[in-house]
């Protein structure tokens, strides 16, 4: 079973700044199979990056997801206003598929 | 456009059961693996269950195998979760996704709360 760990729990920062999250698997994730989501509070989670490095469709050239291996990072590059939000990780390569425990990025 | 709306939570005392219902539409339901995911007051995300296209095969977290079971009609659109021997901790809201052919989870709906208390 894969675990995810994210850090740091909590990022506090101020719009305009750049915002970088960590997700650290306890195995190698197959094909870079890792995906990122935001979720706002009373909203189900918006998918973000897939593949480690993937945008979906429609979000926007700021965020940028690295990485392979156990290693892998999501990163902001000028936090908008409604950026602010909780960041999930997510393995999807092996059966149990597992989250990390989320980074909530809030306003400093 | 894609959609999915769960239905079926509520209170229930523990040990009880209940069975969530999630209807799709925009898209080719019989063809994509569905999953369940929840989410505890508070807490973060936790997968539970994913069911193939076909309903043939079937996963579950460790957390709820023997007592949940995923299942899916095709003919209706419609995936379900049954839970059973329900207890406190299963209290959440739980959230069905659907699984691209790329397997990540592309669409969400927008989750129905379960509270498990006496």
């Amino acid at each position: 079973e894969i675990v995810l760990t994210q850090s740091p729990g909590t990022l506090s920062l101020s719009p305009g700044e750049r915002a970088t999250l960590s997700c650290r698997a306890s195995q190698s994730v197959s094909s870079n199979h890792l995906a990122w989501y935001q979720q706002k509070a009373g909203q189900a989670p918006r998918l973000l990056i897939h593949g480690a490095s993937s945008r979906a469709t429609g979000i926007p050239d700021r965020f940028s997801g690295s990485g392979s291996g156990t290693d892998f990072t999501l990163t902001i590059s000028r936090l908008e206003p409604e950026d602010f939000a909780v960041y999930y990780c997510h393995q999807y390569g092996r059966s149990p598929r597992a989250f990390g425990q989320g980074t909530k990025v809030e306003i400093k | 456009q894609v959609q999915l709306v769960e239905s079926g939570g509520g209170v229930v005392q523990p040990g009880r059961s209940l069975r969530l219902s999630c209807s799709a539409s925009g898209f080719s339901f019989s063809t994509y693996p569905l999953q369940w995911v929840r989410q505890a007051p508070g807490k973060g995300l936790e997968w539970v269950a994913v069911v193939s296209y076909d309903g043939r095969n079937e996963y579950y977290a460790d957390s709820v195998k023997g007592r949940f079971t995923i299942s899916r009609d095709n003919s209706r659109d419609t995936v379900y979760l049954q839970m059973s021997s329900l207890r406190p901790e299963d209290t959440a809201v739980y959230y069905c996704a659907r699984e691209n052919d790329f397997y990540f989870l592309d669409y969400w709906g927008q989750g129905t709360l379960v509270t498990v208390s006496s």
